[in-house]
């Protein structure tokens, strides 16, 4: 079956610092999407990627689609507190009406 | 905004009850989902369903069922709740042909 492979689990950083995360697969996918779930909330869609190669930007935030489209990266630029959360890449193959197979996440945490 | 609302942040049963999980959406999707999240383990797929009365096995299906009579309701339930079922469940639901599901808030199911 299909491996997908989320990292780092966990980060603590400080305040301002950069953070990078990434996602790799045993299989090609045409959609990369990047989620965040807060505290207490459901997850929500930051990024979308469609193109193998693409690289998009959404505020101090960055993400890539990989050119073998096996993997992503998320970067997020200066850090904030309210990035606070935990991060998942969800690749899709797109088409039909299938879930999301999500990695396992990267639990930010940011130290004043 | 899309809204997707579960009928309870929190819920504790008691092994061997039923128990019904109710998502609703708001703006007419065409599928909906049911994930569970654990610590380490992500989000997993549990059943999706492509349109009204249809449903189709996600990747953890064992002991749970879904049910979906109206277009703006799935609902999950557990015929006979055990402790390994203790979890965060997550319901989503997409426009049929897009990317992107739209996550409720989440029920944090306990199972004494």
């Amino acid at each position: 079956g299909q491996q997908l492979n989320q990292s780092p689990q966990s980060m603590f950083i400080q305040e301002g610092e950069d953070v990078s995360m990434n996602c790799t697969s045993s299989s090609i996918f045409n959609t990369w999407l990047w989620y965040k779930q807060e505290p207490g909330e459901g997850p929500v869609l930051l990024i979308a990627l469609y193109k193998a190669g693409e690289l998009t930007s959404n505020g101090r935030l960055t993400a890539q689609f990989g050119i073998t489209r096996k993997d992503s990266f998320l970067n997020i630029s200066a850090s904030i507190p309210s990035d606070v959360g935990i991060y998942f890449c969800a690749p899709y193959s797109g088409g039909g009406a299938d879930g999301l197979t999500f990695g396992k996440g990267t639990h930010l945490i940011i130290q004043p | 905004d899309v809204k997707v609302t579960q009928s309870s942040r929190y819920l504790v049963k008691r092994t061997g009850e039923k128990v019904f999980l109710e998502c609703v959406q708001d703006m007419d999707h065409e599928n909906m989902f049911w994930y569970r999240q654990d610590p380490g383990l992500g989000l997993r797929l549990i059943y999706f369903s492509y349109d009204v009365k249809m449903k189709e096995k996600g990747d953890i299906p064992e002991g749970y069922s879904v049910s979906r009579e109206k277009k703006e309701r799935f609902s999950l339930i557990l015929e006979s709740a055990s402790t390994n079922q203790t979890s965060m469940y997550l319901c989503a639901s997409r426009r049929g042909g897009t990317d992107t599901q739209y996550f409720g808030p989440g029920t944090r199911l306990t199972v004494l």
